[in-house]
């Protein structure tokens, strides 16, 4: 049982373009969710994080959107650089109530910005 | 800040040898720290939950014999991967959390290590 989605397996943009990556989730007690960003052979890097009590987070260049109703979630990129390649894992958790800070791990996007 | 260190980050060892891994929070203290296991272009799985001072939690299917986890002090936690086999190599995990309260409701996020790259022969 696939709790956290991600749909799209790659994705590819040119540098200075947006990058939009989505997940979906099926669990409705998640309240925290989180993108992590990981180049081969390192682990994830912690990015950006939203709770369920917002539907907006914004980090320069990072913008994590929370859809509650619709169980969704996308980070977007603007402007998108060469750099920012990766494979992007979105993370959710129930944490607020559960507190135990487990994270469930979708399937990942390849992100490819193309100079 | 926030930096987790694992090691080794490559192990290469024969069928039937136990190989432990560390996970040290560097500069922050981690009550909990947890352990992943990700198989090539698949999702990460976290296989236990590793508390100071008690039992680790496991996950449903993951052998708590096979994979002993000590979390003796808030800032390192280690797997050992007990007799392995072929079937146990895989690229393992580790991340910690801040400690409660520190990060607003919610709690810090998770910081990961490098990962160790586990082949068995």
């Amino acid at each position: 049982d696939q709790q956290v989605k991600q749909n799209s397996p790659s994705l590819s943009v040119q540098e200075g373009r947006i990058s939009i990556l989505n997940c979906d989730y099926t669990n409705s007690m998640f309240d925290y969710f989180l993108w992590y960003k990981k180049y081969p052979a390192e682990g994830p890097t912690f990015l950006i994080s939203i709770s369920s009590i917002k539907d907006k987070n914004e980090d320069g260049r990072f913008t994590v959107f929370l859809n509650k109703s619709a169980k969704h979630l996308s980070l977007h990129i603007v402007p998108s650089q060469p750099g920012d390649s990766a494979v992007y894992f979105c993370a959710a958790s129930d944490d607020g109530s559960s507190n135990t800070g487990k994270l469930i791990f979708g399937q990942g996007t390849t992100l490819q910005v193309k100079p | 800040g926030a930096v987790v260190s694992q090691h080794p980050s490559w192990v290469i060892c024969k069928s039937g040898t136990s190989v432990k891994i560390e996970c040290r929070s560097l500069d922050f203290q981690a009550t909990t720290m947890f352990w992943y296991r990700q198989f090539p272009k698949q999702s990460l799985m976290l296989m236990a939950t590793s508390n100071e001072g008690s039992k680790a939690t496991y996950e449903q299917g993951v052998e708590k014999d096979k994979f002993l986890i000590n979390h003796a002090s808030l800032t390192l936690s280690t797997l050992t991967v007990t007799s392995a086999h072929p079937e146990d190599s895989s690229f393992y995990i580790c991340s910690a959390r801040g400690l409660p309260g520190t990060g607003g409701l919610f709690g810090q996020p998770q910081h990961f290590g490098d990962g160790t790259r586990l082949s068995i022969l």
